[in-house]
């Protein structure tokens, strides 16, 4: 069975805090994908990742950065936490381009900042 | 910029009807893929349906179809035969060049 797997499923942070959410997948996908969802707004893309130590801006990647170190975890970093970034996270994953494969998903991070 | 236009925030559906979820798109790329997913109250994120750029025929899953117009880049889904189980939020999504990107969702209220 696929697995995309974040770190946690709720988190509580301090403004100014720096934080990490993980995520990994289990199914040898060459492509990453971090995205925000807030009501009314759909899911935006935060940034994404086709490769190892690739990585590319999303549509909103202003205070966020990742890392990709292995081609199983991708990593959202959020180097000082505000409370504008409360919101669901979710991370995701899908076989590279071309590939009619869907992208699965992980069961999100709610992260709020106080 | 904007790639996915979902334009229905929320709709009601009568029990054992069809409803149409409109999805237009934006893109520059020939080769490209198109995504429906639903997300229950749950949170969880069901890959409902794929149509391809160059397939020449109406993706087709169960009770799901994809109305897909490539002129009008459009790629409506219809959910035929509602059932109360199919009130959630759903989403339309492009793949082209490598990213996948969403629209804001709409929500579906099947009523009994």
């Amino acid at each position: 069975d696929v697995k995309v797997t974040q770190s946690s499923r709720y988190l509580v942070k301090r403004t100014g805090e720096k934080v990490f959410l993980e995520c990994v997948q289990d199914m040898d996908h060459e492509n990453m994908f971090w995205y925000r969802q807030d009501p009314g707004l759909g899911l935006r893309l935060i940034y994404f990742s086709y490769d190892v130590k690739m990585k590319e801006k999303g549509d909103i990647p202003e205070g966020y950065s990742v890392s990709r170190e292995k081609k199983e975890r991708f990593s959202l970093i959020l180097e000082s936490a505000s409370t504008n970034q409360t919101s669901m996270y979710l991370c995701a994953s899908s076989p590279g381009e071309g590939s009619r494969v869907e992208a699965f998903f992980g069961q999100g991070t709610r992260l709020t900042v106080v | 910029a904007q790639k996915i236009t979902q334009t229905q925030p929320g709709m009601f559906v009568q029990e054992k009807e069809a409803v149409t979820l409109d999805c237009t798109y934006d893109t520059s790329d020939p080769s490209y893929g198109l995504f429906w997913y639903k997300q229950p109250s749950s949170g969880e994120m069901i890959f409902l349906i794929y149509q391809g750029s160059y397939d020449q025929q109406n993706a087709t899953e169960g009770r799901y179809s994809l109305n897909f117009q490539k002129a009008r880049k459009s790629a409506n889904l219809v959910i035929s035969a509602s059932q109360l189980g199919d009130s959630a939020m759903y989403f339309c999504a492009m793949r082209d060049d490598y990213k996948l990107s969403f629209g804001a969702g709409t929500t579906v209220t099947v009523r009994a």
